[in-house]
């Protein structure tokens, strides 16, 4: 069945620094894939998506490219902000169930300090 | 963008009670829900799929009589774990989406559930 896997936190950083969370998926076909962000007390928001090979997601800094070849989808971020403290989430939407199921990862806590 | 609700937020309740939690879509029409259960540093758990009108799709694994999903409108689903013990003590997190299988999914805040 469909799988995500992405680096377990929490991953601590400094303001400005350079992010990269790492995802890899395992999905029959060509799944399309997602980053989405949780924010203490809040609920899912998409982050970013792509939904074939080679495509860029972008969007508030935050970028991730699919990568079918390596069956990945890192996260990155050039300077990340204390903002940026949330949870983050890897996932694909595959074959599985007609289409109609997001198949997650564990998430990563990324905490940024000044 | 969409707001999705949960309510409550947070309940305690004794083991042998029943529990509701309501989800519902503020400013959109939701066609279909979807139930997550989360555990500590795991990852989201599909529970179960609901269409509006229709009887809900359950997960392998997840049984129907003990979490009742009621989808009544488009705007409103309820998750109802009845007869609540220990072990399902989490993280209950609903989503929603609007009209295609490919519309974009939104999800609540989370209603974190313990049982005594």
């Amino acid at each position: 069945g469909d799988s995500v896997t992405q680096m377990e936190g929490p991953v601590t950083l400094s303001e400005e620094a350079f992010l990269t969370i790492n995802c890899t998926y395992t999905a029959t076909g060509y799944p399309s894939l997602f980053w989405y962000v949780q924010y203490p007390g809040e609920g899912l928001q998409l982050l970013l998506k792509a939904t074939k090979a080679d495509d860029k997601g972008s969007n508030k800094g935050f970028e991730a490219t699919y990568r079918k070849e390596t069956t990945s989808f890192h996260l990155e971020k050039g300077s990340v902000q204390v903002s940026d403290s949330a949870v983050y989430f890897c996932a694909l939407r595959g074959l599985t169930g007609g289409g109609n199921k997001l198949t997650f990862g564990t998430g990563t806590q990324l905490k940024v300090e000044l | 963008g969409a707001v999705v609700s949960q309510h409550p937020s947070w309940v305690i309740c004794k083991s042998g009670t029943s529990v509701k939690i309501e989800c519902r879509s503020l400013d959109f029409q939701a066609t279909t829900m979807f139930w997550y259960r989360q555990f500590p540093k795991q990852s989201l758990m599909l529970m179960a799929t609901s269409n509006e009108g229709s009887k809900a799709t359950y997960e392998q694994g997840v049984e129907k009589d003990k979490f009742l999903i009621n989808h009544a409108s488009l705007t409103l689903s309820t998750l109802t774990v009845t007869s609540a013990h220990p072990e399902d003590s989490s993280f209950y997190i609903c989503s929603a989406r609007g009209a295609g299988v490919m519309g974009a999914q939104y999800f609540g805040p989370g209603t974190r559930l313990l049982v005594l």
